[in-house]
């Protein structure tokens, strides 16, 4: 079975505060496909990154980073120095190798206050 | 914008209605899926179409069909409209099956009254 928990329904903020959004999922498969999508209050869901069940390095863009680790089946996101613009829901998302069908979380809501 | 475009952006219908939502991939793109965004079922797969042809389908109800066409947009028809299909309909494209990720549109929120 493939599942996504994202634990943290909504998180709530400072400006300049650090914040670190979980995600935890379930698998059978070796080899598999871990990304994070952002939906601001506008709608539209916005691609962030994609990791692959091989790649487990961590990656740092800007004031975002991941973490990424097959020993506690978790995929990490943090804000660092967040913003207002960073509010928004944010959803993790497995795909399996065998499926080509994404299986997103429930997603966290995170309000960054001025 | 993303290259994908999904019309019409809001729509609003009566219980028992049939409506289409249209979606036109990414250049290049030859996958679609779409997507069903409720607030109590979160976001749900309903169906993916490669090159016209369907490849995996998920918790689409009977009542709701889609196609991919040659030039490779999508329909999704919804039918016998019911006040719970009420949500917003993601339709997303990538190049192959998705190992990349997906490009999303901006969606089309259904109103059913």
């Amino acid at each position: 079975a493939q599942k996504v928990t994202q634990a943290q329904t909504e998180i709530s903020v400072v400006e300049k505060e650090d914040v670190t959004l979980d995600c935890v999922y379930e698998t059978r498969d070796t080899t598999y496909y871990l990304f994070w999508y952002k939906q601001p209050p506008s709608g539209e869901l916005v691609f962030l990154i994609r990791r692959n069940s091989f790649d487990e390095q961590n990656e740092i863009s800007g004031r975002y980073s991941w973490n990424f680790q097959k020993s506690t089946s978790s995929f990490n996101f943090t804000i660092t120095a967040s913003q207002v613009v960073d509010s928004a829901v944010y959803f993790c998302a497995l795909r399996g190798f065998y499926f080509n069908k994404f299986y997103f979380g429930s997603g966290t809501k995170l309000n960054v206050k001025p | 914008d993303s290259g994908v475009t999904q019309t019409p952006k809001h729509l609003i219908t009566a219980t028992g209605q049939r409506v289409t939502l249209r979606c036109s991939p990414r250049s290049g793109d030859l996958s679609v899926y779409w997507y069903q965004q409720s607030l109590d079922q979160g976001l749900q797969f309903l169906i993916h179409y490669y090159n016209g042809e369907e490849r995996a389908k998920g918790n689409i109800l009977e009542r709701f069909s889609a196609q991919q066409f040659p030039d490779l947009h999508s329909e999704l028809n919804l039918s016998s409209l019911e006040l719970g299909d009420s949500a917003l309909y993601f339709c997303a494209s990538s190049p192959g099956q998705g190992e990349n990720g997906y490009t999303f549109g901006s969606g089309t929120r259904l109103t059913v009254v």
